[in-house]
């Protein structure tokens, strides 16, 4: 089974509407991260938890939400998904500095 | 605070020539340094990392980096490509717990 695993790894959704991915770990590891990719622009980081209670902001939080219900899980949210949003998601933990990716959740906002 | 550069989005070699990705990032304190790949449909995974143990890197699948610090600099080279190397590959500084992440270099292998 994988350490890291994202649900769904698809999604069409509609603009307006409210959508949850999520995100799971058997790593063991404190610290979750997501991020999204588009293309030429790399990774850009959404928020960051350090453990259950440690919820942080990174550079891109603006539409986005997240629960860190318990050390394996992370999960994110759009309140009011917009089109831009369509992109690639990938939730990470982390030992030290190694990171450590799901699969990703490719998801189009129409 | 840190930045990363890699330069060429896409680069493209014969199959048995050299591969040079190139990475420069700034910082005032040398951070870790990674190379990810990401093969298509798949998440990044680890390629090889610089700790300051030694300048010179070995990843996996031949891969190997060399940390110049005169130069800010990180390449990524491989002696002789294989087709299986065609994927995306990201160099990311980290500092704090916190990875900065270059726009990515796409790699193509022509038989």
């Amino acid at each position: 089974d994988a350490d890291v695993t994202q649900t769904p790894r698809n999604r069409i959704t509609k603009t307006g509407k409210r959508i949850m991915l999520e995100c799971s770990q058997t790593k063991g590891h404190d610290r979750m991260y997501w991020y999204r990719q588009d293309p030429g622009l790399g990774l850009r980081l959404i928020y960051y938890s350090f453990d259950v209670k440690d919820i942080n902001k990174g550079e891109i939080s603006d539409g986005y939400s997240v629960s860190r219900q318990a050390q394996a899980k992370f999960s994110l949210s759009l309140e009011s998904a917009i089109p831009n949003q369509t992109a690639l998601y990938f939730c990470a933990t982390a030992d030290r500095d190694e990171q450590f990716f799901g699969p990703g959740t490719r998801l189009t906002v129409l | 605070a840190q930045s990363v550069t890699q330069l060429g989005s896409h680069v493209s070699v014969s199959e048995g020539a050299l591969v040079l990705l190139r990475c420069n990032y700034s910082s005032s304190v040398p951070p870790y340094l990674f190379w990810y790949v990401q093969y298509p449909n798949q998440g990044l995974q680890l390629l090889l990392k610089y700790t300051s143990a030694a300048t010179l890197v070995k990843g996996i699948n031949g891969f190997e980096a060399e940390f110049k610090k005169s130069e800010t600099s990180f390449h990524l080279t491989k002696p002789s490509a294989h087709m299986s190397d065609a994927a995306e590959y990201f160099c990311a500084p980290t500092g704090g717990f916190k990875t900065i992440f270059g726009a990515g270099t796409r790699l193509f292998v022509k038989a």
